[in-house]
């Protein structure tokens, strides 16, 4: 089970859209339509951002979507705001009952 | 409001066992409609999914860890547990219980965090 592969960084201007991609295998994100994204700002808990691939929860700005496409998922953030500016972790499920998380990757608002 | 709270000491020496708490309040440990997670975070790294918990005390565990971890639950004080054993410097981390809705994958309410150093 290894972590699913997300840039190290992206950044963008605000008003701009950005999208983080995270990569699997065919034994987690190319099977699973379970894909979730969290935000995580400077010493605090992850916040759920996505799940199930492009659910938002409620509370959660329309600015934020999801996607796949294969074994990759995508977080795309529209209309980027400074208060985006966080790490953010893709999440999946990876068969037998296991789950595994992406490397992350810091966005940057610009 | 559904809120959890991580419990334990912030400092193990190398070989001995972490053991951390997390109480939740706001709601029930018992419902069937969630199970129950750690995950930790070591200084400056990424996420790591530790194990789960279903409130009858079926358990799930990250391959990697599965020999040296161990998660319970006490619905009597409406708390779950974890305790990693044989620690070494590499176990030092933030870690967070959280809360996983029933029939799926993700984790929609999160504790705070709490930091365990492994040093002696």
């Amino acid at each position: 089970q290894s972590a699913l592969t997300q840039p190290a960084s992206v950044s963008g201007s605000p008003g701009q859209s950005i999208t983080i991609s995270c990569t699997g295998t065919s034994s987690d994100v190319g099977t699973y339509n379970l894909v979730s994204w969290y935000q995580q700002h400077p010493g605090k808990a992850p916040k759920l951002m996505v799940y199930e691939v492009s659910k938002r929860p409620s509370g959660v700005s329309n600015r934020f979507s999801g996607s796949k496409s294969g074994s990759t998922a995508s977080l795309t953030i529209s209309g980027l705001q400074a208060e985006d500016e966080a790490d953010y972790y893709c999440y999946s499920y990876a068969g037998s009952s296991t789950w595994v998380f992406g490397g992350g990757t810091k966005l940057a608002v610009l | 409001q559904l809120q959890l709270q991580e419990s334990g000491p912030g400092l193990v020496k190398p070989s001995e066992t972490l053991s951390l708490t997390c109480t939740v309040s706001g709601g029930s440990i018992s419902s069937s409609t969630y199970y129950w997670g750690w995950i930790r975070q070591p200084p400056g790294t990424g996420l790591e999914w530790i194990g789960n918990i279903y409130f009858s005390g079926s358990t799930y565990y990250n391959p990697s860890l599965k020999s040296r971890v161990t998660i319970s639950v006490d619905t009597s004080k409406n708390q779950f547990s974890l305790k990693l054993s044989s620690v070494t410097a590499a176990d030092t981390a933030v870690y967070y219980c959280a809360r996983r809705p029933g029939g799926s994958h993700h984790f929609d309410y999160w504790g705070q965090g709490t930091l365990v150093t492994v040093s002696s």
